[in-house]
Formats: C-alpha cells, structure tokens, sequence
C-alpha cells in the first residue's frame, strides 16, 4: 500500500523553463510535506516543506502547492537551472502523533534533467 | 563534522553473515532516524530513536534487524544472517526533537551476496 506517490519516474526540462513535480497521497492524516533532493552518492538533503494549513509555500525559485481535496501537491521550479538536475522526493509525515515528526513516508522519486 | 556522517560507505557481505552499520548524527540532535532505500524504491522508515530509546520500532522488516544508540549519539544499526533482498541503502538521519525535516547522512550500500 503505497501512500506516497510520484506517478513520473523522469522529467526532462529545458534551462530556464518550469519543471513541475508531482506527487498524491492517499493518508488523509498527513498533515505536513516535504520535498527532498537527491544527488548520487549523497543522502537527501530538505528543498522544501508545507504545513496542511497552507495551500501555498515559495522560497526562491522552489514553489510548493497543496491540493487537500486532492490529496496532491506539485514542487515548481522557476526557472529550472542544470544544476537542479537530481532526484527528487516527495514525503509526508502525520507527525508520529507527536513523537516522531520526523517519521516520513516517501515516494519513489522523479528524476529531472535541465538541459543547457 | 557539520552533517550526519555513516560508515562504511560500502560493504558487501556474503548471504548469512552479520553486518554492523554505523550512524554518527548532527551533535544536539536527539532524534535518530534509520531509512533504507531499496533499488528503484523510494525511502522506507525502519527506526526511530528520541536519545537513547525506541519509541518506534514500527519499520524494521524482521527480526534480524536490530539497532541501538549509545550516549544519546552513535546509533548501530545490525542485521543477522543477511538475505539478498537485505541489498540496499541504508541512510541515517537525525533532527531536533520537533523538526519534521531531518538530515540525512550519505548512506551505507548494502550489497549481499
């Protein structure tokens, strides 16, 4: 029972254009987001998060949306730059009931390629 | 070190043989977190520990696997007569107590054969 999803393996994205990320759950007790970057050989490092209570977080170039009804959110990055090139990962968290917040359900990741 | 650090970076092992990994978190931080990442899968949680104790044991696959910490800091996390589908990366994170996003070490590759 997956309850995280990212239904793209790979994204390919031309430098400067948007790339846009996305992701579904289906926990409807996940009430905080967080996207992840990946690059090989090195552990994943925080891009950005959203509480439940927001639909919308931005910091820089990374914009984060949240679609409760939906139980969708999308990562935009504007503009994208080769360097982004990574994998990225959604995760959730319910908040361990309080103990654990950092208890995170991941999805499978999506590859993006930015290309000079 | 500034970052979470784990060693070894790579070990292979033959099929029934015990492995150790070993988890070195950000200094301060009290949560620890184990994570395994098997191919083409994204992160899967294992165990969570709030200094030295457990509260969350909830992830770890069988009973092979067991992990302690030491000191409120270096975290071991052991698995016993290892399987080929033990193969992965193993990641280590660690936080503060109420930071939902943690840091993340560079993994140890699991490789059993």
């Amino acid at each position: 029972d997956q309850q995280v999803k990212q239904n793209s393996p790979s994204l390919s994205v031309q430098e400067g254009r948007i790339s846009i990320l996305n992701c579904d759950y289906t926990n409807s007790m996940f009430d905080y987001f967080l996207w992840y970057k990946k690059y090989p050989a090195e552990g994943p490092t925080f891009l950005i998060s959203i509480s439940s209570i927001k639909d919308k977080n931005e910091d820089g170039r990374f914009t984060v949306f949240l679609n409760k009804s939906a139980k969708h959110l999308s990562l935009h990055i504007v503009p994208s730059q080769p360097g982004d090139s990574a994998v990225y990962f959604c995760a959730a968290s319910d908040g361990g009931g309080g103990t654990s917040y950092g208890k995170l359900t991941f999805g499978q990741g999506t590859i993006l390629t930015v290309h000079p | 070190g500034a970052g979470v650090s784990q060693s070894p970076s790579n070990k292979v092992t033959e099929k029934g043989k015990d492995v150790e990994l070993r988890c070195d978190p950000i200094s301060g931080h009290t949560a620890l977190y184990w994570y395994r990442q098997s191919l083409g899968q994204g992160l899967e949680f294992l165990i969570y520990f709030q200094g030295n104790s457990a509260p969350d044991k909830s992830g770890l696959p069988s009973d092979r696997f067991s992990a302690e910490r030491t000191g409120g800091s270096v975290s071991t996390l052991t698995i016993q007569r290892t399987q080929q589908e033990d193969s992965a990366v193993y990641l280590c994170a660690s936080s503060l107590y109420v930071d939902p996003a943690p840091f993340f070490g560079p993994g140890t590759r699991l490789t059993v054969l």
